[in-house]
């Protein structure tokens, strides 16, 4: 079966100053695995996928996510935090059947 | 980029009425539909999943008599939360595919029952 363990609930960050959330995940095989952002009472927006090629994956509006295999990871982080970036962001693996499998989430704040 | 449009984005209803959402593939065949429903400052978890034509299936827990899935066609779906009570208040998110493009999610539509 598959999972995801969101570390922390809440991050807090300066602006300008960089951004780490952790995502542990569990599978049985090699894992999909995705980065969404939610901004208030909005939906879910795709930041970034793993789909088994290129560890480092690059996805929107500066932020990146490391997959490691050996210490089962998939961390997402930016250089610099703005302001606008305060969100919901989860991890997730996608199980069989192409269902997703959500973390917890991580709410991240910006202070100025 | 394909487009999932869902509405109403924000619906109040009264406690024992129905309310059905919709949700729309606008430029592809969504062969696959998920729901989800996130409560407040929780994550989201499925409810059900549904196959064009098919009947849906259900996630443990989630009374399939209660929330009524319909995927009629390959550009949409709708679910109708039966017989509404507080409750209910949630979240609820569609998800489309077609097994060919990246899962694309509908904006949400925020239910408050009274």
């Amino acid at each position: 079966a598959q999972s995801v363990t969101q570390l922390d609930s809440h991050v807090s960050v300066s602006e300008g100053t960089p951004v780490l959330l952790r995502c542990n995940y569990s599978s049985s095989y090699s894992p999909s695995l995705f980065w969404y952002v939610q901004h208030p009472n909005k939906g879910l927006q795709l930041l970034l996928k793993y789909t088994s090629a290129a560890t480092l994956v690059k996805g929107i509006n500066g932020f990146e996510a490391e997959f490691k295999k050996s210490e089962t990871s998939f961390h997402l982080t930016k250089p610099s935090a703005h302001m606008s970036d305060a969100a919901e962001y989860f991890c997730v693996v996608r199980g069989n059947t192409d269902k997703l499998i959500f973390g917890t989430g991580t709410r991240l704040q910006v202070f100025p | 980029g394909a487009v999932v449009s869902q509405h109403p984005s924000w619906v109040i209803c009264k406690s024992g009425t129905s309310v059905k959402i919709e949700c729309r593939s606008l430029d592809f065949q969504a062969t696959t539909m998920f729901w989800y429903r996130q409560f407040p400052k929780q994550s989201l978890m499925l409810m059900a999943t549904s196959n064009e034509g098919s009947k849906a299936t259900y996630e443990q827990g989630v009374e399939k008599d209660k929330f009524l899935i319909n995927h009629a066609s390959l550009t949409l779906s709708t679910l109708t939360v039966t017989s509404a009570h507080p409750e209910d208040s949630s979240f609820y998110i569609c998800r489309m595919t077609d097994l060919y493009t990246e899962a694309f999610f509908g904006q949400g539509t925020r239910l408050t029952v009274v």
